[in-house]
């Protein structure tokens, strides 16, 4: 099993659509998240750290569930500049080394 | 300030040639990572440098692979008796250092073609 899991898609969605994307981990050691954009032949990027309350940025929201060791994107209004390839990542306290999951697909239609 | 930066941009090579993959870190990131991302894949950890540790090499996937770091500045990835199968992106990425939330810069990435 992966230790960092998601549907490769692709999602697509319309101009305006609300989508969302799950990541489940299975090391229960991982302390920290994070969403990561990676647009096509490009490097990946920092979208938001993902919060055990939860964190807002604009028409982003990031959600973390420890209980059942899942974290999400919530993608409100999508635009055409969203679509990206959407990475998930887990990091294990006390090592750094950094798991990535191998993304989830986004294509916003007209 | 100046991002993560690697070089080359490209590299087209043939097989069982040597290679070397460079990448200067942020000034200051005391931690820098290495990944591979074939074509439509994921990323896959590599190495990992922090400080004047010893480095994390549980990711390299064969002992044609090494990587060094000189301090806390450039690193170089070598790949000897290059195979087909190396033919990927190599994404060098770095961060202050031990804070469980720090983030990972990315470097653009040298796409290795192994003819």
């Amino acid at each position: 099993r992966k230790e960092v899991e998601q549907d490769p898609g692709p999602f697509n969605v319309p101009e305006g659509a609300t989508v969302a994307f799950n990541c489940t981990y299975s090391n229960s050691a991982s302390q920290s998240f994070f969403w990561y954009r990676q647009d096509c032949r490009k490097e990946p990027k920092l979208l938001m750290s993902v919060y055990s309350s939860g964190n807002e940025d604009g028409r982003f929201t990031a959600q973390l569930n420890r209980a059942s060791q899942y974290i999400s994107l919530l993608i409100r209004d999508s635009k055409l500049s969203d679509s990206a390839t959407y990475l998930c990542v887990a990091r294990r306290g006390g090592y750094q080394k950094v798991t990535f999951g191998t993304g989830t697909k986004l294509q916003v239609i007209p | 300030g100046a991002g993560v930066s690697q070089s080359p941009s490209n590299k087209v090579t043939e097989k069982g040639k040597d290679v070397e993959l460079r990448c200067d870190p942020i000034s200051g990131h005391t931690a820098l990572y290495w990944y591979r991302q074939r074509l439509g894949q994921g990323l896959e950890f590599l190495i990992y440098f922090q400080g004047n540790s010893a480095p994390d090499k549980s990711g390299l996937p064969s002992d044609r692979f090494s990587a060094e770091r000189t301090g806390e500045s450039v690193s170089t990835l070598t790949i000897q008796r290059t195979q087909q199968e190396d033919s990927a992106v190599y994404l060098c990425a770095s961060s202050w250092g031990l804070a469980v939330q720090e983030t990972q810069y990315f470097g653009p990435g040298t796409r290795l073609l192994v003819l």
